[in-house]
């Protein structure tokens, strides 16, 4: 299995909604990150888990809440969001962070309305 | 300031001929390298890496050619083919883990 899966796959919410984006690999990869995509530009990096523990935050707003619950997943929460925040959010994995291959999820596509 | 450049937006070429898409990185620090492909609607989908003890690494039809003193790299793909038109990523990264990416350079290779 060389997949990393992502629900789902279109979300539309409101300003006022809770919402949460999921994400799941079984690779044995100890590193997950989400990623902000907006149309084309390239993605940008949000947060990345190590050993399911939080090692980067780029100073993102508290409106997104990541968590990772175990080694296999890794989820977004959503609440107060705004509409610039709409956008593809991608996830990926990589063995153990240093120097591997991140493997991209296919994506979360959110709106905001 | 972009520290990771891909200064064509796109670029065409003819199905069987050469298509040679360029980066350039600001960072120094910068040691390990990727690229990747990204279809419509898809995520990236990693194609090759290069790191900096290198010049050169070949998988099948891509090359990714390293320059560390002019902080340059390429990606060759020969021969190209129709299927290969997408939009393709330059990422740079100085400790493995937090990769920064370029703006993306489309390619459309012509049957």
């Amino acid at each position: 299995d060389t997949e990393v899966t992502q629900t789902p796959k279109h979300l539309v919410m409101g300003m006022t909604n809770k919402k949460s984006l999921k994400c799941e690999q079984h690779m044995g990869h100890r590193a997950m990150y989400w990623y902000k995509q907006k149309a084309k530009k390239p993605p940008e990096l949000m947060f990345v888990y190590s050993y399911e523990k939080l090692s980067i935050n780029e100073s993102v707003p508290s409106r997104f809440s990541p968590e990772c619950p175990n080694s296999s997943l890794l989820n977004l929460h959503l609440h107060a969001l705004q509409p610039e925040d709409s956008a593809l959010y991608l996830c990926a994995s990589s063995l153990a962070g240093a120097a591997d291959t991140q493997y991209f999820g296919p994506g979360t596509r959110l709106t905001v309305l | 300031d972009q520290q990771v450049k891909q200064n064509s937006p796109s670029l065409s070429v003819q199905e069987g001929r050469i298509s040679i898409l360029n980066c350039d990185y600001t960072n120094s620090m910068f040691d390990y390298f990727l690229w990747y492909k990204k279809y419509p609607a898809e995520g990236p989908t990693f194609l090759i890496s290069i790191s900096s003890i290198k010049d050169k690494n070949e998988d099948g039809r891509f090359t990714v050619f390293l320059n560390k003193s002019a902080k340059h790299l390429s990606l060759h793909i020969v021969p190209s083919q129709p299927g290969d038109s997408a939009v393709y990523f330059c990422a740079a990264s100085g400790d493995g883990q937090n990769f920064v990416f370029g703006p993306g350079t489309r390619l459309s290779v012509l049957p």
